[in-house]
C-alpha cells in the first residue's frame, strides 16, 4: 500500500518553461511534506518543504503547493534550467518524526 | 548539515554471501536511518539505529537479514545477509538535524547480487 504516490515517472520540459511535479498521499496523519532532488550516483538532497498549516511555500525558483482536502501537493520550478534535470522525490511525515515515506520519484529532463 | 560518507559506493556480490555497508558522519547524531531503494521503487526505511540500543526495524525487515551496528554517535553499519538477486538495491544511510523532519543522505551503496 503506497502512502505517497508520484504517478508520473518522467517529465520533459523546455528550458525557461515551468516544470510541475505532482504528488498524492493517502495517510491523513501526514502533516509535513518534503521534496528531494537526486542526481545519478549521489544521495537525495533536500529541496523544499511545507507544513500542513500552509498551502504554499516558496524558495527562489521553487514553490510547493499543498491541497490538504485533495491530499495533493505539487512542486513548481520556474524557470526550469538544464541543471534541474534530476529525479525528484516527494516525501511525507508526521511533524516531529524523522521517518519519511517517499514516493517513487519523477525524472525531470530540462532540454536546452 | 552533516556530511555522510558511505562505503562501498558499489559492489557486485554472489548469491548467498553477506556484505557490510559502512556509514560515517562528520558530527555526532542521535539517530541514523537506513533506507533501501530497489530498482524503480521508492526509498523505503529499513531501520532506525540508535547508539547504545537495538535498532528498530520497519515492517517487512528483520534483524537476521539486516543486522545493524551503532557503536558510537558518528558511525553505523548495515549488513545485508545471505544475499539474493532481490537484494540488488541502493542502500542509503541518513541522519536528521538539518531542520524539521529534514534528512541528509549519504551517496548510497549500489549492490548488485548475481
Amino acid at each position: 500500500d503506497q502512502q505517497v504516490k508520484q504517478n508520473s515517472p518522467s517529465l520533459s520540459v523546455q528550458e525557461g518553461r515551468i516544470s510541475i511535479l505532482n504528488c498524492d498521499y493517502t495517510n491523513s496523519m501526514f502533516d509535513y511534506f518534503l521534496w528531494y532532488k537526486k542526481y545519478p550516483a549521489e544521495g537525495p538532497t533536500f529541496l523544499i518543504s511545507i507544513s500542513s498549516i500552509k498551502d504554499k511555500n516558496e524558495d527562489g525558483r521553487f514553490t510547493v503547493f499543498l491541497n490538504k482536502s485533495a491530499k495533493h501537493l505539487s512542486l513548481h520550478i520556474v524557470p526550469s534550467q538544464p541543471g534541474d534535470s534530476a529525479v525528484y522525490f516527494c516525501a511525507a511525515s508526521v511533524l516531529g518524526s524523522e521517518k519519511l515515506v517517499f514516493g517513487k520519484g519523477t525524472k525531470l529532463t530540462v532540454n536546452p | 548539515s552533516a556530511v555522510i560518507s558511505q562505503k562501498p559506493s558499489r559492489d557486485i556480490c554472489q548469491r548467498g554471501t553477506s556484505l557490510t555497508i559502512q556509514c560515517q558522519v562528520d558530527s555526532q547524531v542521535t539517530m541514523m536511518f537506513w533506507y533501501r531503494q530497489q530498482p524503480g521503487q521508492s526509498l523505503t526505511l529499513i531501520a532506525t539505529a540508535n547508539q547504545g540500543s537495538e535498532a528498530t526495524y520497519e515492517s517487512g525487515f528483520v534483524i537476521d537479514k539486516f543486522p545493524i551496528s551503532r557503536p558510537n554517535l558518528t558511525f553505523s553499519t548495515l549488513t545485508v545477509s545471505n544475499m539474493s538477486p532481490e537484494d540488488s538495491s541502493i542502500y542509503l544511510c541518513s541522519v536528521g538535524g538539518a531542520g524539521a523532519n529534514v534528512l541528509t543522505f549519504g551517496a548510497g551503496s549500489r549492490l548488485t547480487v548475481l
